[in-house]
């Protein structure tokens, strides 16, 4: 069975700084990676996925992750962050049946 | 466009009676799920369905049911026997078959006890 776990429950940042949300998995087969974002009352949309290939995987609104097989991570990041990008993420991962397992999500707080 | 929409918005049920939260989409996926959130634990799966007239259990399935008659519908009813529904719910789908496309959620319901 494959899991995900995120390293960090919340995530304080000021605003135009860099940022990164930490994601680790274990499966024992090759999966595929995600990170969504939600914010407050709203559901999850995707921010970006790793499928195969190139191991950088740029998303919407400026955030990109690394995927890195030998340490079995996705990390999340961002250069410069906004108020706006104040939410939660999480990360999950997916087997070729189509279901998820999703982490419990980190909280970033964008403050100005 | 194509999505899931989840209704209503915002839901208050009184101790002991039963309540039912919509989901439908029109994405022509297969598989669909229900999850409960509550703050600081992530999502929790409730029920899935990756087939019409079929569904299993998911880790908290305890005090809720569903449905799924209709490819496009997947209801869920929060029993009376449900002792602290209080939480935000939210529907997702996906394709059987590949997980290379992710899920698709709903816009959640966010349901009380009064």
């Amino acid at each position: 069975a494959q899991s995900v776990t995120q390293l960090d429950s919340q995530v304080p940042v000021f605003e135009e700084a860099p940022v990164e949300l930490r994601c680790n998995y274990s499966s024992s087969v090759s999966v595929y990676l995600f990170w969504y974002v939600q914010y407050p009352n709203q559901g999850l949309q995707l921010l970006l996925k790793y499928l195969s290939g190139s191991t950088l995987v740029k998303g919407i609104n400026g955030f990109e992750a690394e995927f890195n097989k030998s340490q079995t991570s996705f990390h999340l990041r961002k250069p410069s962050v906004h108020i706006s990008d104040t939410a939660e993420y999480f990360c999950a991962v997916s087997l070729d049946a189509g279901k998820s397992t999703f982490g419990d999500g980190t909280t970033l707080t964008v403050k100005p | 466009d194509g999505g899931i929409t989840q209704s209503p918005k915002y839901l208050f049920r009184k101790e002991g009676q039963n309540v039912t939260l919509s989901c439908e989409q029109n994405l022509n996926h297969d598989a669909m799920y229900w999850y409960r959130q509550d703050p600081g634990q992530g999502l929790r799966l409730i029920y899935y369905s990756q087939i019409v007239n079929d569904f299993q259990k998911g880790d908290i399935a305890e005090g809720y049911s569903v449905s799924r008659e209709k490819k496009e519908s997947f209801p869920l009813t929060v029993t009376s026997a449900q002792k602290n529904p209080t939480a935000f719910y939210l529907c997702a789908s996906s394709i059987v078959g590949t997980g290379k496309y992710g899920y698709t959620f709903g816009s959640g319901t966010r349901l009380t006890v009064v």
